[in-house]
């Protein structure tokens, strides 16, 4: 089975950076995804990590460390848009994924 | 944006009716999935399709069935609907083991 943990809620000031962190234990490992959702919308992709170290991409880079079984999602110079929930997800063995719960990041001016 | 819709996109109906979602791709891919997403559960995993006429079951599939008879349509199905299945749907496709794009939801209330 799967177990994936990322905290509930998180508040960051415009213009400031915030790491949203994940922690997993599966039977397997495929894959680490992270998504953006904004409220009442479909979670839209932002990030895929499958080896160890750090992806960056614009404002958003994420890192994985498989031994620990770590990710972290970094969003930089923060912007109100950034208001959403960020939603972890790990691929086994096939090519479902099992999703976190999410962390709802408010960002306030 | 990958192609991908929903229908219908909201619907009300009464416990004991069935109801069936409908996902609809045009980008041919050949990995289609449906989840559902409540509060303080995130998304869950009901079926998922493979390939045409290939489908298996996810975590939460007791309740639902699934139908792929074409590679574009990727039907969900509540043979007997209940509360408890109040939520919103969403369809995602993928072509690889990348990343999956998922359709605008469809949310559903049975009373």
């Amino acid at each position: 089975g799967q177990n994936i943990d990322q905290p509930t809620e998180m508040t960051a000031t415009e213009g400031a950076i915030v790491q949203i962190n994940c922690t997993y234990q599966t039977s397997g490992f495929n894959g680490l995804f992270w998504y953006q959702q904004h409220a009442g919308e479909a979670p839209t992709f932002l990030s895929y990590n499958v080896l160890d170290g750090l992806e960056e991409k614009g404002r958003f880079s994420s890192f994985l460390s498989r031994s620990k079984g770590y990710s972290y999602l970094l969003l930089k110079e923060l912007q109100m848009k950034d208001s959403a929930s960020y939603l972890c997800a790990v691929r086994d063995q096939g090519y479902a994924l099992n999703f976190g719960k999410g962390t709802s990041l408010l960002v306030t001016p | 944006d990958a192609g991908i819709t929903q229908s219908p996109r909201h619907k009300v109906t009464e416990t004991g009716t069935p109801v069936t979602l409908r996902c609809h791709q045009t980008e041919n891919h050949r990995y289609m999935y449906w989840y559902r997403q409540d509060p303080g559960h995130g998304l869950r995993l009901i079926h998922y399709s493979y390939g045409v006429k290939d489908t298996d079951k996810g975590e939460v599939s007791d309740g639902y069935s699934v139908s792929r008879s074409k590679t574009e349509d990727f039907l969900l199905t509540l043979e007997s609907a209940t509360s408890s299945q109040t939520s919103v749907y969403f369809c995602a496709i993928s072509e690889s083991a990348n990343e999956q794009f998922f359709g605008p939801g469809t949310r559903l209330t049975v009373l």
